[in-house]
């Protein structure tokens, strides 16, 4: 059973322009979300997070925005940079065990 | 400050041996996480250690254990390997407790790429 799904598996955009990635997850209990960056053969690099209690988190390029109701969680980056490439997981921890579910990933290609 | 280390970067076994994998959280950090990469799938949680101690673990036989030092280092065993064990496995630390109810980021090393022929 997913608990985290990344229902798109690879994603192209154009330089310049708004990178949306998508992660639903099913569990309520999950009370902490994350994104990673993960260039192949490398760990994956910690990108931004947001609580439960928020519903907004911005970082520079990177926005997380959560929808606890829709069980949705999303990651824009504005605007998108060919460096940005790479694959993207969303990460959900489990309130009490603190080990992250992760998703399949999402590519992102990003058009010079 | 350096990161999540970890060694070897590759290595190589047959079936039936027994691989181990080490791994040195980034300083001050107390909580050290094991997850396999399998080719073609997602991070999947394999272990915890906090202080010392096994806290959870993933869906994976017994034959996956490990340790934690009382320098927060850590060591991940797979004996009896088998040719599906073939994967990237990630170490990732954070603060540990009680730092938790601030949201506890795990930040990942660059991996030990198992292969087993």
């Amino acid at each position: 059973d997913q608990q985290v799904k990344q229902n798109s598996p690879s994603l192209s955009v154009q330089e310049g322009r708004i990178s949306i990635l998508n992660c639903d997850y099913t569990n309520s209990m999950f009370d902490y979300f994350l994104w990673y960056k993960k260039y192949p053969a490398e760990g994956p690099t910690f990108l931004i997070s947001i609580s439960s209690i928020k519903d907004k988190n911005e970082d520079g390029r990177f926005t997380v925005f959560l929808n606890k109701s829709a069980k949705h969680l999303s990651l824009h980056i504005v605007p998108s940079q060919p460096g940005d490439s790479a694959v993207y997981f969303c990460a959900a921890s489990l309130r009490g065990t603190y080990k992250y579910i992760f998703g399949t990933g999402t590519r992102l290609k990003v058009l010079a | 400050e350096a990161g999540v280390t970890q060694s070897p970067t590759h290595l190589i076994k047959t079936r039936g041996q027994q691989a181990t994998l080490r791994c040195s959280p980034i300083s001050g950090h107390t909580s050290v996480y094991w997850y396999q990469q399998a080719l073609g799938l997602g991070l999947q949680f394999l272990l915890w250690y906090d202080e010392g101690e096994e806290r959870n673990r993933g869906n994976f036989p017994p034959r996956f254990s490990g340790r934690q030092f009382p320098n927060y280092s850590s060591e991940l065993n797979v004996n009896a390997l088998e040719l599906e064990d073939s994967a990237l496995y990630l170490c990732a630390s954070s603060l540990g407790s009680p730092d938790r109810r601030l949201g506890d980021t795990q930040y990942f090393g660059p991996g030990t790429r198992l292969t087993v022929l």
